[in-house]
């Protein structure tokens, strides 16, 4: 167990949907990062934040949006579903403090399909 | 930018045996860090082992040691005594270290992944 959490582990929605997908990091981890897996284009970065504020954006579609709140815990919204945003969500958290890189530990992913 | 390749769609190798599972990594940065993750069927992704830039020895974990070479630029993963709980996808990552005044350098960039499969 990592430690990082993330619900719902599976969604189903139709094209056009919005959903909100929630992770919790571990304890006293500051920095949040969003990754989204699909066979299409494997594993990607989307967005990270770290004690609250945006840090980095990856690939990410205008139609996402995601915010930290004071509690560290993140939610990523996807909007205006299409059957290519299919996929497993991945939330992975770091303890975000100076220095070389540290690992990330990823949650069990929620796992969307659109229909 | 960071590229990470693994070239090896696929493996299968004998229970008990060593396994070796190749990454090569492209940077100009001067300062890296190389990671390898575990993704069983299950779906979750777990850490394996990490590898700064300027370790001077190669990463240990367990079974896991990560063989790196700087002037190669590679990082091969490398199981010792396979076990069938190790069947699974295994991948390759990098990403910048973060420091006070260079921020969001941190995200992962991953390779396309080996499927390690143990046969008993």
């Amino acid at each position: 167990d990592s430690g990082v959490t993330q619900t719902p582990k599976h969604l189903i929605t139709a094209t056009g949907q919005r959903v909100t997908l929630r992770c919790s990091p571990r304890s006293g981890d500051l920095s949040v990062y969003w990754y989204q897996q699909s066979l299409d284009q494997g594993l990607q970065f989307l967005i990270q934040y770290y004690n609250g504020e945006e840090r980095a954006k990856g690939n990410i579609l205008e139609r996402f949006s995601a915010q930290q709140f004071p509690d560290l815990h993140s939610e990523l919204n996807l909007s205006s579903l299409e059957l290519g945003d299919s996929a497993l969500y991945f939330c992975a958290s770091s303890a975000g403090t100076s220095g070389f890189s540290y690992e990330q530990y990823f949650g069990p992913g929620t796992r969307l399909t659109v229909t | 930018a960071q590229k990470i390749t693994q070239t090896q769609p696929g493996m299968f190798v004998q229970e008990k045996e060593a396994v070796t599972l190749d990454c090569t990594y492209d940077t100009s940065d001067p300062s890296y860090g190389l990671f390898w993750y575990k993704q069983p069927s299950s779906g979750e992704m777990i850490f394996l082992i990490y590898q700064g830039s300027y370790d001077q020895q190669n990463a240990t974990e367990g079974r896991y040691s990560l063989n790196f070479q700087k002037a190669r630029k590679s990082a091969n993963l490398v199981i010792s005594a396979s076990q069938l709980g190790d069947s699974a996808m295994y991948f390759c990552a990098m990403s910048r270290p973060q420091t006070w005044t260079d921020f969001g350098n941190e995200k992962l960039t991953f390779g396309t992944g080996t499927r390690l499969t143990i046969i008993p």
